[in-house]
């Protein structure tokens, strides 16, 4: 069936650049996503990229998708301790757009 | 900027008892959407809603679940019989296009 795999954790210094990387296994997938959860907080959109696009950037977030290989990253420059959460990678394959969710990786910051 | 909402934040519950967790979702939204995420657990997809009906359910909505829009502004998700199991957070989200934003979820633990 379909999965979604991701690291549980990530550490980085405060000011280096994070990459929090995704694989899945439904090559049928259309849209692929990252969501960030704060503590306490619920599922915030961060930004999704299309299946037949290969990067897609917005401010300081770079979406990197390889559809051969199955694989989707999401890279953060100049990482700032407001961007401590967990990161969930999500895949929508059908009209219905239900999502399938990763386990969320953990960014932690080191000042 | 229009957000879902949630109502309760945290429901504590008796085995047994019934319970219903609502959502108000983005108002020009029109696909609605229930996740759950049983602590240490991935986010799972429970049930799609559109034009007044389920378009799409899992395996875990069981006879015990059932969604319903009574008004033209909530949209509810009741559990019968609540189990030790279903202790988890629920998160409603709504849909446009090929974004679904989600609310901050209702903590539901049943003892």
């Amino acid at each position: 069936g379909e999965d979604v795999e991701q690291s549980l954790f990530l550490s980085v210094r405060e000011g280096d650049s994070s990459v929090i990387n995704c694989t899945y296994t439904d090559s049928s997938s259309t849209y692929l996503y990252w969501y960030k959860q704060e503590p306490g907080a619920g599922l915030q959109l961060l930004t999704y990229i299309f299946s037949n696009m290969d990067m897609k950037q917005d401010q300081r977030l770079t979406v990197l998708l390889n559809k051969k290989d199955k694989h989707l990253s999401l890279r953060i420059a100049d990482t700032q301790t407001g961007d401590s959460a967990i990161y969930f990678c999500a895949e929508s394959k059908d009209s219905n757009y239900q999502l399938i969710w990763g386990a969320g990786t953990k960014l932690i910051i080191k000042p | 900027e229009p957000e879902v909402t949630q109502t309760p934040s945290h429901q504590v519950t008796q085995m047994g008892q019934e319970v219903i967790l609502r959502c108000v979702p983005i108002s020009n939204h029109l696909y609605f959407y229930w996740y759950r995420q049983i602590l240490g657990q991935k986010v799972e997809f429970l049930v799609s809603f559109y034009n007044n009906e389920i378009s799409e359910k899992s395996e875990i909505f069981d006879d015990q679940f059932s969604v319903e829009r009574p008004d033209g502004s909530n949209f509810t998700l009741k559990i019968r019989s609540t189990k030790l199991e279903d202790s988890a957070m629920y998160f409603c989200a709504s849909r446009t296009y090929n974004e679904q934003f989600f609310g901050p979820g209702t903590r539901l633990t049943v003892l």
